[in-house]
């Protein structure tokens, strides 16, 4: 079965530190994944994704993430974090079923808190 | 450049009253739809999905269905709702043509409260 686990349900740093927001998965074949990031009451945000390539994927806002096919993670990193970093955000990975293969499935969220 | 719509952006509505929400996308052509919903705050379920007018896939069981009457807009319905029905619900777009670099993209949202 393919599945995306993020393992922290919140992650507190203080602004102006690294940040890291853990992700990994569990799919057959090659791994198509995404992070997204939600501010309160609005819809998800595409911050990044992985599809080939350079194992570090560089997105908005300063965030990147790094491939790791041995540990079969895809942490999401930011090297100075911001008060208005504080959000939820969410790993995905692409499901392949049958014919239909745009599905994501997404991890449970992380909630970044980020303070002064 | 591409933008996707959503309405109302927020709706209390009584059990047992029918639903529609609305989603719009503009600024491409036979994108795929998707409806969620985020229950708590947190985890996102797929709901439907649809690669074309009329094309409707259902994830899971449930009292709400979807429709896609033209190209870039999709419909989520009920007949009757549950209070289970509250949620956040998250319509998205994607271009099928970008291959493997195909990227879901979300709309605002609409917040509905069953009560």
């Amino acid at each position: 079965a393919q599945s995306v686990a993020q393992p922290e349900d919140q992650v507190n740093v203080a602004e102006g530190n690294p940040l890291t927001v853990k992700c990994t998965y569990s799919v057959s074949g090659n791994p198509y994944l995404f992070w997204y990031v939600q501010y309160p009451n609005r819809g998800l945000q595409f911050l990044l994704k992985y599809i080939t390539g350079d194992n570090l994927v560089k997105g908005s806002y300063g965030f990147e993430a790094e491939f790791n096919k041995s540990q079969t993670s895809f942490h999401l990193k930011k090297p100075s974090a911001l008060v208005s970093d504080s959000a939820l955000y969410f790993c995905a990975v692409r499901a392949n079923y049958g014919g239909a293969t745009n599905k994501l499935i997404f991890g449970t969220g992380t909630l970044l808190a980020v303070q002064p | 450049s591409q933008t996707i719509h959503q309405w109302p952006a927020t709706l209390v509505q009584p059990v047992g009253s029918p639903l529609s929400l609305e989603c719009t996308v503009e600024g491409t052509s036979n994108p795929n739809l998707y409806w969620y919903r985020q229950a708590a705050g947190r985890g996102l379920q797929l709901l439907f999905y649809s690669v074309g007018i009329g094309q409707i896939s259902s994830e899971v069981p449930q009292n709400l269905s979807a429709s896609r009457p033209q190209d870039r807009q999709f419909i989520l319905s009920s007949k009757k709702l549950l209070l289970s029905d509250s949620g956040f619900y998250l319509c998205a777009w994607s271009n099928p043509r970008a291959g493997t670099q195909e990227t879901q993209y979300f709309g605002p949202g609409t917040r509905l409260l069953v009560l």
